[in-house]
């Protein structure tokens, strides 16, 4: 069972352009971090929120948790080939008794042309 | 620098070898972590292990088993592969307690394995 569904699965945009990127879930998460992942390489932490409503900035990117804490968006501005990517989010979610884990969601690929 | 390193880029192997996946880190946590990642499945956690010898099964744990003999080490093992389990296996490690929240999770760059 998936638990974090993104959307959308693949985006083509051209340098300048915006963009919004969404993670939901019917599961309530304790916090969600979102995570970059370049080819070739493992994914790379970009941000946690934990708070319902919680906005955080990351120069030109924004991340939402939404707030019942069972969504999140990434919203990024003025979109730079350097943003290319895969982009995660990734929502933990409080248990007794076993190690912190996250689940993660389907991912949405990313690609920026100039 | 801080990382985590796993042993191939790239293995081809034939149905019904067994098959060790190694990976190291270097930053002194407690908790390891194996996932596979297929295309419009994101990362599936297949093992999880917080401390030396414990293990955890993840949500897909069939086909696999895992070794943690060191803190340091944290091995996943493919009994007897088959040509599903083709995919690319990613290991990571964190900081127990609440510190991972704010450092998330340190990943390796992956292992892509086809099993012909």
């Amino acid at each position: 069972t998936q638990l974090l569904e993104q959307s959308p699965q693949f985006l083509s945009i051209q340098e300048g352009e915006n963009l919004t990127v969404y993670c939901n879930s019917s599961s309530v998460f304790s916090s969600l971090q979102w995570y970059r992942q370049e080819p070739g390489e493992g994914p790379v932490l970009l941000v946690t929120v934990v708070t319902g409503g919680e906005v955080k900035k990351l120069k030109r990117l924004t991340f939402q948790f939404g707030d019942a804490r069972k969504d999140s968006s990434l919203h990024i501005t003025a979109a730079q080939p350097g943003d290319t990517g895969l982009y995660l989010c990734a929502g933990f979610r409080l248990r007794t008794g076993t190690a912190s884990k996250l689940t993660f969601g389907t991912g949405t690929r990313l690609q920026v042309t100039l | 620098d801080v990382k985590v390193t796993q042993s191939s880029r790239y293995l081809v192997k034939r149905t019904g070898e067994k098959v060790f996946l190694e990976c190291v880190q270097d930053m002194d946590h407690e908790n390891m972590f194996w996932y596979r990642q297929d295309p419009g499945l994101g990362l599936r956690l297949i093992y999880f292990s917080y401390d030396v010898k414990m293990k955890e099964k993840g949500d897909i744990p069939e086909g696999y088993s895992v070794s943690r003999e060191k803190k340091e080490r944290f091995s996943l093992i493919l009994e007897s592969a088959s040509t599903n389990q083709t995919s690319m296996y990613l290991c990571a490690s964190s900081l127990s307690g609440q510190g991972w929240r704010f450092h998330g999770y340190t990943f390796g760059s992956g292992t892509r394995l086809t099993v012909v």
